[in-house]
């Protein structure tokens, strides 16, 4: 057990609907990461927030938005939902600033169907 | 930009026998390198990391990892392969000062019987 805990673990919906993922970090982690998991794009890094600041940003479409809350707990929206949108999404934390460290933990996924 | 390569989608191994799953990095300045392992139906774990030291790491399981700064390759070593290592393998280089990955496409490890 990571200690990042994503949910939901699978959800299922139609396009063009819109779905929230929450993620809650290791307890004393700062950073959130996304990434998404799909056969065709391997693992995609999303975005990164740090102590409730985005700091980095990756090929996040921009129907997808994701915030960090003052509690560090975090949710990436998936809205417009396409069929292509169908992935694993994975949040992952760590403790920042780390210079010599560097290491993620990774939660479950949350596993989207987009029908 | 940082990269990395895994140029096998797959490497077929009989258990008892060694395992090598290449990883080729593309940086600019000194490389943070990483192996992740991900089970089916699980999220990605951390095996190893190369920061600075020793060209030789030892992580998880076993597994340990060689950088080779001439040939720019990372590759992840284990001397005796075991039925329970088969699984998906990311190699991963920190892209800036906050810890971002970027991860190779992944190299599936399959041993057999």
């Amino acid at each position: 057990d990571s200690g990042v805990t994503q949910t939901p673990k699978h959800l299922i919906t139609a396009t063009g609907q819109r779905v929230t993922l929450r993620c809650s970090p290791r307890s004393g982690d700062l950073s959130v990461y996304w990434y998404q998991q799909s056969l065709d794009q391997g693992l995609q890094f999303l975005i990164q927030y740090y102590n409730g600041e985005e700091r980095a940003k990756g090929n996040i479409l921009e129907r997808f938005s994701a915030q960090q809350f003052p509690d560090l707990h975090s949710e990436l929206n998936l809205s417009s939902l396409e069929l292509g949108d169908s992935a694993l999404y994975f949040c992952a934390s760590s403790v920042v600033p780390a210079p010599s460290s560097g290491e993620l933990f990774f939660g479950e996924g949350s596993r989207l169907t987009v029908l | 930009a940082q990269s990395v390569a895994q140029p096998e989608d797959q490497v077929n191994v009989a258990e008892g026998n060694p395992l090598t799953v290449k990883c080729t990095y593309s940086v600019s300045g000194n490389p943070y390198l990483f192996w992740y392992v991900q089970y089916p139906n699980r999220g990605l774990q951390f095996l190893l990391k190369y920061i600075t030291g020793d060209n030789l790491v030892k992580g998880s399981y076993g597994f340990e990892a060689e950088f080779n700064k001439s040939q720019t390759s990372f590759h992840l070593k284990k001397p005796s392969a075991l039925v329970s290592d088969s699984a998906l393998y990311f190699c991963a280089v920190r892209d800036g000062g906050y810890n971002k990955l970027i991860f190779g496409a992944g190299t599936r490890l399959a041993v057999h019987p």
